[in-house]
C-alpha cells in the first residue's frame, strides 16, 4: 500500500458526460502528479500540483482541469468525454518535486 | 531538456537466469533517476531511486541499477529472475526544482520463462 488513495476505482459513464476523480496524497507529500495510462499511448503525464499551486502541465487536453485543495487532495475534472478518453488514471504524490513518487491504484475510466 | 529512452520495449528472460533492462537518459542537470514496476492491473510501485549518491542502487526484489555519467545509462539488473518479476518496468527522470516533473520511459514489457 502506498498511501495514496484514489477514488472511484472504476468508473463506466457515457459519450459527452464530465466525471471527477478524486485523489488524497500520502499523508506529508505536498506534491501531487496526474497521469493517464492507455494502451496506445503508454503513460502519459498531465498536470502537477505543488502546495495548492499548478507546477507543470503536460499532454493534458483543454476538456481536463486539475486542482488542488487545501487540505492536499486532489481532483481531476474530465468534461465532454469521448471514446478515446478511456485509459487508466493515476494520482502520484511526493514530499518535494521531483523526489520519488508513490502512486495510487489508479482509476479505470470507461467511456461507452 | 530532460529526457529517457528505455532500449527494449519487451526483454524475454528464463527463470533463473540474468535480467538486464536498458535505460538511457538525457539531462542539462545532475537528475535523479528512478525505476517503477507496475505488475499487471497494479499502480506503479518504487523499486529504486538514485539521487547523487552511491553510483550502485540496490531497489527491492533484488534488483539494482547503476548510474553512469559517462555513459548516460542507468540500467537495471537482477542476478537471477523469478516468475514475480513479470512485469512492464518504467525508466524515470526527474531534474528536481520548481518546474520539475517526472519523465517517465515508454517502459519495459518483462516475460520470464519457465
Amino acid at each position: 500500500d502506498s498511501g495514496v488513495t484514489q477514488t472511484p476505482k472504476h468508473l463506466i459513464t457515457a459519450t459527452g458526460q464530465r466525471v471527477t476523480l478524486r485523489c488524497s496524497p500520502r499523508s506529508g507529500d505536498l506534491s501531487v502528479y496526474w497521469y493517464q495510462q492507455s494502451l496506445d499511448q503508454g503513460l502519459q503525464f498531465l498536470i502537477q500540483y505543488y502546495n495548492g499551486e499548478e507546477r507543470a502541465k503536460g499532454n493534458i487536453l483543454e476538456r481536463f482541469s486539475a486542482q488542488q485543495f487545501p487540505d492536499l487532495h486532489s481532483e481531476l475534472n474530465l468534461s465532454s468525454l469521448e471514446l478515446g478518453d478511456s485509459a487508466l488514471y493515476f494520482c502520484a504524490s511526493s514530499f518535494h518535486e521531483g523526489t520519488e513518487a508513490f502512486f495510487g491504484q489508479g482509476t479505470r475510466l470507461t467511456v461507452v | 531538456a530532460q529526457s529517457v529512452t528505455q532500449l527494449d520495449s519487451h526483454v524475454s528472460v528464463s527463470e533463473g537466469t540474468p535480467v538486464l533492462l536498458r535505460c538511457n537518459y538525457s539531462s542539462s542537470y545532475s537528475p535523479s533517476l528512478f525505476w517503477y514496476v507496475q505488475h499487471p492491473n497494479k499502480g506503479l510501485q518504487l523499486l529504486l531511486k538514485y539521487t547523487s549518491a552511491a553510483t550502485l542502487v540496490k531497489g527491492i526484489n533484488g534488483f539494482e541499477a547503476e548510474f553512469k555519467k559517462s555513459e548516460t545509462s542507468f540500467h537495471l539488473t537482477k542476478p537471477s529472475a523469478h516468475m514475480s518479476d513479470a512485469a512492464e518496468y518504467f525508466c524515470v527522470v526527474s531534474r528536481g526544482g520548481a518546474t520539475n516533473k517526472l519523465i517517465f520511459g515508454t517502459g519495459t514489457l518483462l516475460a520470464v520463462q519457465p
